[in-house]
């Protein structure tokens, strides 16, 4: 199947730092990616999807302006992460979808 | 929009025992139903997908059954492994095949006890 990688798979940064975490699809293309946020316990939530070339379409009650997405690249997308507080603390995962969806190993963001 | 149900939120079983999972979604346009798995720290992992056009699909012990009428799906594991004890998720999706979004149900804890 197509693999998805992610870095860093864990960070942890103070209150008010900006972090950004990659996206990468390495063995296809792919013009949309995902991102999604997982609570502990519970499922993923859709944040936005991420077009190369384009504006990324955020989900209702996602803070764009927090949530920075670039997709630059066939094969990479980012989320930023700005202003970071500790209830942003959370498991970060993205995707890309050729026919099916595939997932990265996620990354692990700790706010303190 | 869409919306998808999972049920039961944890499932135990004995080793060599089936497990099944269910779920619900209320969009009837959702065309495409996969399922995954996901182990503590890591992403989600795609073990088996069924689209609209079909009722029934198996790879090795695992099947996904379909019911448009009804708007249901099911995960069928047969001969459990305790390498099988998992988070589950079942994911419904519409529009085109590598750009529609999948809304995810709440997750079954699968325990399989040796």
């Amino acid at each position: 199947g197509a693999v998805v990688s992610q870095h860093p798979s864990w960070v942890i940064c103070k209150s008010g730092t900006s972090v950004k975490i990659e996206c990468r699809s390495l063995d296809f293309q792919a013009t949309t990616m995902f991102w999604y946020r997982q609570f502990p316990k519970q499922s993923l939530m859709l944040m936005a999807t991420s077009n190369e070339g384009s504006k990324a379409t955020y989900e209702q009650g996602v803070e764009k302006d927090k949530f920075l997405i670039n997709h630059a690249s066939l094969t990479l997308s980012t989320l930023t992460v700005t202003s970071a507080h500790p209830e942003d603390s959370s498991f970060y995962i993205c995707s890309a979808r050729v026919e099916e969806q595939y997932f990265g190993p996620g990354t692990r963001l700790t706010v303190t | 929009g869409e919306n998808v149900e999972q049920h039961p939120s944890t499932l135990s079983v004995q080793e060599g025992d089936s497990a099944v999972i269910k779920c619900t979604y209320s969009d009837s346009a959702s065309n495409y139903f996969p399922w995954y798995k996901q182990e503590l720290g890591k992403g989600p992992q795609l073990i088996i997908d069924i689209r609209s056009n079909v009722g029934e699909k198996k790879d090795q012990r695992i099947a996904v059954t379909l019911n448009k009428t009804a708007k249901h799906f099911s995960l069928h594991i047969t001969e459990t492994q305790p390498e099988d004890s998992a988070v589950y998720f079942c994911a419904a999706s519409t529009g085109s095949s590598n750009t529609g979004k999948l809304i995810f149900g709440q997750g079954t804890t699968l325990q399989v006890k040796p």
